[in-house]
C-alpha cells in the first residue's frame, strides 16, 4: 500500500502570510497531483508533476516535486481569504492514491 | 474543461433500504469511472474502479455485494449501497478519465448521503 503523509494537517494564518504545504511518501509514483477542495463539494485539479525536480507556478502557488518523486509541497506566496480550503496530494501510478489532506485557513 | 455531474446531491434514507447514486461525464467518454468516499475531515478514500462493459474493480476491505457498481455506457457509471445502515453514511465521490487519453481525473460534485 502506498501512503501518502500531508503536513501540517491543519494551517490558520492571517492574509497576506506564506504557507507551504508538505507531501510525502516511502513509494515512487510517475506523476504527483494537488487539488483543493471546498466543503460539499468534489476536488478540484490544481497542478499535476511528472518530472523529478519539476517546479510549476500557478499565479500565487508554487509546486514542487522532489528529485526522487517521492515528495511535493505547495507554496502559496500572500495568502487570501479564497485560498481557503482542503488541499489534498495525490499519487498517480495507475490509480489515484490521495494524502490525509491539509485544511487552510487564511484569516482576513 | 470536462464535466461530470452526480445525482442526487444528497440523499436521506432510511437504515435497510437501498441507495442508487448516479455519475455522469457531461461532455466526454469515459470508459473508466471511480468512486470514492471521504468521512467527515477525512481524505478521498478510492472504493472501486468501474469499468465499462465489464466488472468493476473494488478495493480491500470493500464489500461488492453492498456497494453494487453498473458502468452500462460511456457516460454513466452507477453506485448502489445495499441495505444501507447508518454507518455507510458519508460522501461519495465519483470521477472520470477521459478516453482520449491522459491521466486526469475529473470529479464530480460528490453525493452527501445520510442513513438514518
Amino acid at each position: 500500500t502506498q501512503l501518502l503523509e500531508q503536513s501540517p494537517q491543519f494551517l490558520s494564518i492571517q492574509e497576506g502570510e506564506n504557507l507551504t504545504v508538505y507531501c510525502n511518501s516511502s513509494s515512487v509514483f510517475s506523476s504527483l497531483q494537488w487539488y483543493r477542495q471546498e466543503p460539499g463539494e468534489g476536488p478540484v485539479l490544481l497542478v499535476t508533476v511528472v518530472t523529478g525536480g519539476e517546479v510549476k507556478k500557478l499565479k500565487r502557488l508554487t509546486f514542487q516535486f522532489g528529485d526522487a518523486r517521492k515528495d511535493s509541497s505547495l507554496h502559496i506566496t500572500a495568502a487570501q481569504p479564497g485560498d481557503t480550503g482542503l488541499y489534498l496530494c495525490a499519487g498517480y501510478d495507475y490509480k489515484l492514491s490521495f494524502g490525509a489532506g491539509t485544511t487552510v485557513t487564511v484569516r482576513a | 474543461g470536462a464535466v461530470v455531474s452526480q445525482h442526487p446531491s444528497w440523499v436521506i434514507c432510511k437504515s435497510g433500504t437501498s441507495v442508487k447514486i448516479e455519475c455522469r461525464s457531461l461532455d466526454f467518454q469515459a470508459t473508466t469511472m471511480f468512486w470514492y468516499r471521504q468521512f467527515p475531515k477525512q481524505s478521498l478514500m478510492l472504493m472501486a474502479t468501474s469499468n465499462e462493459g465489464s466488472k468493476a474493480t473494488y478495493e480491500q476491505g470493500v464489500e461488492k455485494d453492498k456497494f453494487l457498481i453498473n458502468h452500462a455506457s460511456l457516460t454513466l457509471s452507477t453506485l448502489t449501497v445495499t441495505s444501507a445502515h447508518p454507518e455507510d453514511s458519508s460522501f461519495y465521490i465519483c470521477s472520470a478519465y477521459q478516453t482520449s487519453g491522459g491521466n486526469e481525473q475529473f470529479f464530480g460534485p460528490g453525493t452527501r448521503l445520510t442513513v438514518l
